[in-house]
């Protein structure tokens, strides 16, 4: 079975622009979460999308956004981009519980984001 | 809320030494907790979970971990390093009633393995 997927692997944006990055989760997997990894903050928790809707959110301005398909896939999107959003981005997949329980998380590779 | 503290950024053994990663947590309720390992440049690969089932849990690649809920550790070891086990390790911590703030994790130990 594949495991998580997320394009683009990396990416170079400079301050003010937009940039979306794409997750493809476990095939079966109806959960998808996102992380931010940063040298100083280490691994935060963005959100989580649950059968298209956002069901919990982290700590995070709202230039921070993502969403969810029919087919489980998702998609992050930064808006207004700012040096310090420059970080390894990670999604994460589980089969998802409808009672909202975190399960066993599975992670993709991650995309890379700098931003100039 | 949870927390989750990872004692020693960095940790140096011998190849064929015992290692030993510690993890403590701190939670409301009896949590469910995982060790993840991340290579360079690459995502997070869970090695193993406790979800309130046996206490000592065994994992990919040799590693374990014990869950001590009157110490409020969950420590990650494995009896004899190898090469290969060179990485990052995380433990991490979530709420079994919801998942309002994902999971919670700890900085990270860099784990170094001397030839």
């Amino acid at each position: 079975k594949a495991g998580v997927t997320q394009t683009p692997r990396y990416l170079i944006k400079t301050r003010g622009q937009q940039v979306t990055l794409s997750c493809s989760p476990i095939s079966g997997h109806r959960s998808v979460s996102w992380y931010q990894q940063t040298p100083g903050q280490g691994l935060q928790f963005l959100f989580e999308y649950f059968s298209e809707t956002q069901r919990n959110k982290g700590n995070f301005p709202g230039r921070f956004s993502g969403r969810q398909f029919s087919n489980s896939r998702s998609e992050m999107n930064v808006s207004t981009l700012e040096l310090g959003d420059s970080a390894l981005y990670l999604c994460a997949s589980s089969w998802g519980t409808s009672g909202g329980q975190v399960d066993t998380q599975y992670f993709g590779p991650g995309t890379r984001l700098t931003v100039l | 809320a949870q927390s989750v503290t990872q004692l020693g950024s960095h940790v140096s053994v011998s190849e064929g030494a015992l290692v030993l990663l510690r993890c403590n947590y701190s939670s409301s309720v009896p949590p469910y907790l995982f060790w993840y390992v991340q290579y360079p440049n690459q995502g997070l690969q869970l090695l193993l979970k406790y979800t309130s089932a046996a206490t000592l849990v065994k994992g990919i690649n040799g590693f374990e971990a014990e869950f001590k809920k009157s110490e409020t550790s969950f420590h990650l070891t494995k009896p004899s390093a190898h090469m290969s086990d060179a990485a990052e390790y995380f433990c991490a911590v979530s709420d079994p009633g919801g998942g309002a703030d994902g999971l919670t994790f700890g900085k990270g130990t860099h784990l170094i393995i001397q030839p």
